[in-house]
This record gives structure tokens, C-alpha cells and sequence, in this order.
């Protein structure tokens, strides 16, 4: 049953190799965010797709892109990733943006 | 700015006893509270919003204005309570949700 998926839980990519993050849901949500959590920090949101319209936070380093195909997927790709960007990326999704967040899993992304 | 704030990076109690987790925020205009729980190898997950009204899981969480705060209480402390506990904001008509850094709850047996 679950609601937000995302894959894979743990990826390990090498300093300035592209990698992408992919996130899935079922509840037909028409909001989807990427959060990045670092270690013991609060969750920081990068950027969302209300629909296809996407909005990126001012303080998002260009190197994070993001890609939403349909309703259903969205891919956070992070172009040349440095050693600061080992986090855990979260995606979630909601109704509308006054609604409840559904937060998946989390990727565990280390950069070697 | 918007901010949130909790205080308390560990809040260790025995089970049965109160808790209080503490909340402060800053916000220009009327604040969408919530509190987030993450309990271990869990997503996060909403526990409540100060909207609803609701208490769950025997938490409440009542919005003062005057001292800008949302503090959440339970009254008797239970082991599966123990998880991390993040106070967030809602941010205009965005959806951001401005996080504090959050409050690991021990309920210690």
C-alpha cells in the first residue's frame, strides 16, 4: 500500500558523475516536492511541480534539476554532484499545498 | 523571516510521565502549523495540525498567538512514542514547509 515511492533507498555515485532520483505515487497528488536532508538538519525543500509548473527555491544550487513526465513520477537529477551533496533526499506529495505532505521513503545518496 | 524553532535537541522521559515538546515560530500573518513524527527506519508522517484540532495518538498541540508558540503535549508518556518529532510551517501559498530542527523524544521504560 505504499503511497510514494521512491527509488533506489541508497545510491552511491562518484564526484562529478550525473545521477538521478526517481519518486513515484499513487495517490494521484497534484503537488510534488524534493526535500534534502542533511545529518541531524531538518529537512530543506529544493523545489516543487504544482502540476506541470514547476517552482524552484531561490537558494537551490543550479546542479539539482528536476523533471515531472506525468502526474505520477518525478525525477530529481543532480548534474555534477560534489561531496557536499551526500544527503537524503525526500519526496512527497499533496493535494494541494494547504494539504497534508506524503513523504516517501528517502533516498540515501553518497558521493565517493 | 519565517522561522521555527525547537530548543530541545533530546527530550529523555520515563514512561508515563508528561511531555512537552516545545515549539516557537515567526511568522507575519496567521501561521499553518504542524507537527511532523519520524519514528525509527519510518517516513515521515503528520501526527497533527493545529487546524484540525485533533488529538492523536493522545497528543494535542494548541496555537498561541501571543507567544508564538505550538507546543505539543501528551499527558502519560508511552515507549512508542520514542521518534523524531519536527515543528513546520507552512509557507504562503506554496506548500514549503519550514521545519525546526527537531526534538528526539526517548521514553525511557
Amino acid at each position: 500500500d505504499a503511497m510514494v515511492i521512491q527509488n533506489p533507498r541508497y545510491q552511491v555515485t562518484q564526484f562529478g558523475k550525473p545521477v538521478t532520483l526517481s519518486c513515484s505515487q499513487t495517490l494521484n497528488h497534484n503537488v510534488m516536492y524534493w526535500y534534502q536532508q542533511k545529518s541531524s538538519q531538518a529537512p530543506k525543500l529544493l523545489f516543487h511541480y504544482y502540476d506541470k509548473d514547476f517552482n524552484n527555491e531561490a537558494d537551490t544550487p543550479d546542479n539539482f534539476q528536476s523533471r515531472r513526465p506525468n502526474t505520477s513520477f518525478c525525477f530529481l537529477d543532480i548534474r555534477s554532484p560534489g561531496l557536499g551533496d551526500a544527503a537524503m533526499y525526500l519526496c512527497a506529495t499533496s493535494k494541494s499545498f494547504w494539504d497534508e505532505q506524503y513523504f516517501g521513503p528517502g533516498t540515501r545518496l553518497t558521493v565517493t | 523571516a519565517q522561522r521555527v524553532t525547537q530548543p530541545e535537541k533530546l527530550l529523555s522521559v520515563f514512561k508515563g510521565a508528561p511531555v512537552e515538546l516545545k515549539c516557537n515560530y515567526s511568522y507575519s500573518g496567521s501561521p499553518e502549523l504542524f507537527w511532523y513524527v519520524q519514528y525509527s527506519r519510518q517516513r515521515l508522517q503528520l501526527l497533527l495540525r493545529h487546524i484540525s484540532r485533533e488529538s492523536i495518538k493522545g497528543f494535542t498541540a494548541d496555537l498561541n498567538k501571543g507567544e508564538t508558540s505550538f507546543h505539543l503535549k501528551k499527558p502519560f508518556a508511552q515507549e512508542e512514542d520514542s521518534a523524531m518529532y519536527y515543528c513546520a510551517l507552512i509557507r504562503g501559498n506554496t506548500g514549503k514547509l519550514i521545519f525546526g530542527q527537531g526534538t528526539t523524544l526517548q521514553v525511557k521504560p
